[in-house]
């Protein structure tokens, strides 16, 4: 079946600029995860959705990121004036529940580059 | 919060030869632990996890890591390297109750296979 999807795969923009970034999950999953990946580094957790709501949302660095699941589906993290240190691989990541036993499945990312 | 030490960011092996990538925990409760591999322009993907009382865990691909509580361990090893497994590999960690779905990540140990 399909897998998670994210788009697009890359997004260059410049600093100062709003730009939002999509996750599709596996059909049926409940559990929805962001995470960020700087160059060189591991991805870092940013929020959980379970359903519709973010169970936790204790990542995101500031209040210029702000993500939903409206319809406990599709995913929209949103970036408000953009600074080049938000320059990063974009993941997401879905699960059948909020149980790490299944595991999360990761979608391929989107790069983002501020310039 | 849990943390997790991937010793090594590059390891080089000959095709054929052992594969061994080390992951280390930090914390004294042990943590359920994963490894995922990350190809080039893909997301990451699931290769084992230690989530029960299995201390010897196989996975996809030929891969098995050991789970050694009193080394606080979880090494990754692949008997005979080929050069597909040329990618980069992430051990991560969760806490077992509330918090189980937030990973943390090491910072990768990118494998390269010599012909």
């Amino acid at each position: 079946g399909a897998g998670v999807s994210q788009t697009p795969s890359n997004k260059v923009t410049e600093k100062g600029k709003y730009v939002e970034l999509r996750c599709d999950p596996i059909s049926g999953h409940t559990a929805l995860y962001w995470y960020r990946q700087s160059l060189g580094q591991g991805p870092e957790f940013l929020i959980y959705f379970q359903g519709t709501g973010a169970a936790d949302d204790s990542g995101l660095p500031n209040d210029r990121f702000f993500a939903v699941r409206p319809e406990g589906s599709v995913s929209t993290l949103k970036i408000q004036r953009t600074e080049r240190g938000d320059s990063a691989m974009y993941l997401c990541a879905s699960s059948p529940a909020n149980t790490p036993v299944l595991g999360q499945f990761f979608g391929p990312g989107t790069r983002l580059t501020v310039l | 919060a849990q943390s997790v030490t991937q010793l090594g960011s590059h390891v080089s092996v000959s095709e054929g030869a052992l594969v061994l990538l080390r992951c280390n925990y930090s914390s004294s409760v042990p943590p359920y632990i994963f490894w995922y591999v990350q190809y080039p322009n893909q997301g990451l993907q699931l290769l084992l996890k230690y989530t029960s009382a299995a201390t010897l865990v196989k996975g996809i691909n030929g891969f098995e890591a050991e789970f050694k509580k009193s080394e606080t361990s979880f090494h990754l090893t692949k008997p005979s390297a080929h050069m597909s497994d040329a990618a980069e590999y992430f051990c991560a960690v969760s806490d077992r109750g509330s918090n189980d779905y937030k990973l943390s990540f090491g910072a990768g140990t990118t494998v390269t296979v010599r012909a």
